[in-house]
């Protein structure tokens, strides 16, 4: 399957805790976005890398969360001192690095559903 | 600001009826729009595009979209709906990279 993977699908973590959660692009895809889906909130965008580099971090929250996408291996998802509040799925979506349209095209994973209790 | 507004929360359709899924985005310049699906517990599903040129677009599954500037709309049709597309369906902008969704559709199908 060359899809995007992410694990783990479920996670619980008690409050205080660390989350981690990981993400592998499609094969060929160099791009990768974090979003959170919140029940009443709907699908926020959280973050935007490339290796090694982080784009735009204008969704993300100030405090207790980072994300990375080294040079290799998965992209991660970090979220310190979790929260019930943090308790979300959280998708993460690939695209190719290229120039033209076909780079605006994100193709999702499964998501992860962090429940905090 | 840019934004994605889809006015419906829920709309249920009859099985063999067409479907009307209606979005309305705020930017600036042409806009990257999309349509994706999302079934209970799972990713999502990019179903079409509009990036330029023709105003129609076809997806997958049977589904077309239409892009109107003058309206500011990309609706989501199909002529004959499945029970299988029962799902929730989300308009989204495409923002120097990151997506801005709407709110969500949630379709439901009586048989």
């Amino acid at each position: 399957n060359a899809g995007v993977m992410q694990n783990p699908r479920h996670l619980v973590r008690r409050r205080g805790q660390e989350a981690r959660l990981r993400c592998s692009p499609m094969k060929g895809h160099s791009h990768v976005y974090w979003y959170r889906q919140l029940p009443e909130e709907g699908l926020k965008f959280m973050v935007y890398l490339q290796k090694e580099n982080i784009i735009d971090e204008s969704g993300m929250p100030k405090e207790r969360f980072s994300a990375e996408f080294p040079k290799e291996g998965p992209s991660i998802l970090r979220i310190q001192q979790v929260v019930r509040g943090d308790s979300a799925a959280y998708f993460c979506a690939s695209s190719l690095g290229l120039a033209g349209a076909s780079s605006y095209e994100q193709y999702f994973g499964p998501g992860t559903r962090l429940t905090v209790t | 600001a840019q934004s994605v507004t889809q006015p419906d929360i829920h709309i249920t359709v009859s099985e063999g009826a067409s479907l009307e899924l209606r979005c309305n985005y705020s930017y600036g310049a042409t806009p990257y729009l999309f349509w994706y699906v999302q079934s209970p517990g799972q990713g999502l599903q990019l179903l079409l595009k509009y990036f330029s040129g023709d105003t129609l677009v076809q997806g997958i599954k049977g589904f077309e979209a239409e892009f109107k500037r003058s309206q500011s709309s990309f609706n989501l049709r199909k002529p004959s709906v499945h029970w299988s597309d029962a799902a929730e369906y989300f308009c989204a902008l495409n923002q120097g990279g990151k997506l801005i969704f709407g709110q969500g559709t949630e379709l439901s199908v009586k048989p």
